[in-house]
């Protein structure tokens, strides 16, 4: 199956501090990525849905000036945390769909915790 | 809104025994169905989906399936558990939208398996 990859894995930064997570998609065309948020023994909760060159859709309740999604290129889909604070620290797990596909393929995850 | 359900938070089963996982959807149209299995500190590992066709679907690990649309169920089964099966399960259900599609997950339900 097609693999999609995040980085860093795990990060821990000072609170009011922004923290970068990439999400790639390595052997195929993301045209469309999502990010879920994971807290501890919890389900996944849908953060926003972008599609390349367009702005993010961002879920209800979900801060787009604290959650800055970018997904400039068909491989490659950032998530910023502007100014983190403890209630942030969460497992942010992203996945990729290709053009004219319905599956999505899930990366490992990234543990952010914020100190 | 699309919306699943798993009743059983926590299941432990012996062994060899047989599993049955359950999962109710509420979709307002044929939905795309799937199961993921998630060990501690990981990502999502997709063992089956259902999108159309034969509604008894086989996945991975001898994992297996049945959409029953009278019940909105969409139930996951194994004859034989091993050790190695333990970790937490999401059933997650997305749009008939022809691409990939957002989507929505259970609350995910913990195997524990006994010697």
């Amino acid at each position: 199956g097609a693999v999609v990859s995040q980085h860093p894995s795990w990060v821990i930064c000072k609170s009011g501090t922004s923290v970068k997570i990439e999400c790639r998609s390595l052997d195929f065309q993301a045209t469309t990525m999502f990010w879920y948020r994971q807290f501890p023994k919890q389900s996944l909760m849908l953060m926003a849905t972008s599609n390349e060159g367009s702005k993010a859709t961002y879920e209800q309740g979900v801060e787009k000036d604290k959650f800055l999604i970018n997904h400039a290129s068909l491989t490659l889909s950032t998530l910023t945390v502007t100014s983190a604070h403890p209630e942030d620290s969460s497992f942010y797990i992203c996945s990729a769909g290709g053009a004219y596909s319905y599956e999505q393929y899930f990366g490992p995850g990234t543990r952010l915790t914020v100190t | 809104a699309q919306s699943v359900t798993q009743p059983d938070i926590h299941i432990t089963v012996s062994e060899g025994a047989s599993l049955e996982l359950r999962c109710n959807y509420s979709y307002g149209a044929t939905p795309y169905l799937f199961w993921y299995v998630q060990s501690p500190g990981q990502g999502l590992q997709l063992l089956l989906k259902y999108f159309s066709g034969d509604t008894l679907v086989q996945g991975i690990k001898g994992f297996e399936a049945e959409f029953k649309r009278s019940q909105s169920s969409f139930n996951l089964r194994k004859p034989s558990v091993h050790w190695s099966d333990a970790a937490e399960y999401f059933c997650a259900v997305g749009g008939n939208t022809g691409t990939a599609s957002k989507l929505t997950f259970g609350t995910g339900t913990r195997l524990q398996v006994t010697l």
